[in-house]
């Protein structure tokens, strides 16, 4: 049972363009959000978070949006640069504080064309 | 920075063998994981450990055991290494500090098992 869901794998956008990354979620506990940027042979970084207090949080270029009615967080990235080409997943916690344990998406990869 | 740093990049076993994977983090966190990364399946929560000597069960810790001896280090053990244990395998750590904490990545083990 998929808890946190990226139903793209893959998107293409050009450069310049807004970029749109989506996550569902199904587990109404859920709390705390983030998104994460992987590289090919490299770990995953850390990119934004956010907690279900808000419903916008943005960080230069990176925006990330969360509907909880709806169980929907959406990553915006504007403009899009070739660089941000990578496989981006979002992730989900319900943890109280003390055990942070994440539910991560099956990832979106998306390629930035120049 | 944080650093986390797994021990080999790219590992390659034969079924039945016992393997070790060891992952060093130096900015004295509590928390430590492993996840494993599958195409289309995301970022699976193996085992975590949230202090020397503790450890919790992630969603598949079928085939695996970890060791955690002194804070800075976390080891995942496959007793006896099967073929669907081919993957990618991602330590990570966190503070758990006033809140939520972002999870620090490793560089990625590779993983070959014929």
């Amino acid at each position: 049972d998929q808890q946190v869901k990226q139903n793209s794998p893959s998107l293409s956008v050009q450069e310049g363009r807004i970029s749109i990354l989506n996550c569902d979620y199904t587990n109404s506990m859920f709390d705390y959000f983030l998104w994460y940027k992987k590289y090919p042979a490299e770990g995953p970084t850390f990119l934004i978070s956010i907690s279900s207090i808000k419903d916008k949080n943005e960080d230069g270029r990176f925006t990330v949006f969360l509907n909880k009615s709806a169980k929907h967080l959406s990553l915006h990235i504007v403009p899009s640069q070739p660089g941000d080409s990578a496989v981006y997943f979002c992730a989900a916690s319900a943890s109280p504080s003390g055990t942070y344990k994440y539910i991560f998406g099956t990832g979106t990869r998306l390629k930035v064309l120049a | 920075d944080v650093k986390v740093t797994q021990s080999s990049r790219y590992l390659v076993k034969r079924t039945g063998e016992k393997v070790f994977l060891e992952c060093v983090q130096d900015m004295d966190h509590e928390n430590m994981f492993w996840y494993r990364q599958d195409p289309g399946l995301g970022l699976r929560l193996i085992y975590f450990s949230y202090d020397v000597k503790m450890k919790e069960k992630g969603d598949i810790p079928e085939g695996y055991s970890v060791s955690r001896e002194k804070k800075e280090r976390f080891s995942l053990i496959l007793e006896s290494a099967s073929t669907n244990q081919t993957s990618m395998y991602l330590c990570a750590s966190s503070f758990p500090g006033q809140g939520y904490e972002k999870l620090f990545f490793g560089s990625g083990t590779q993983l070959s098992v014929l």
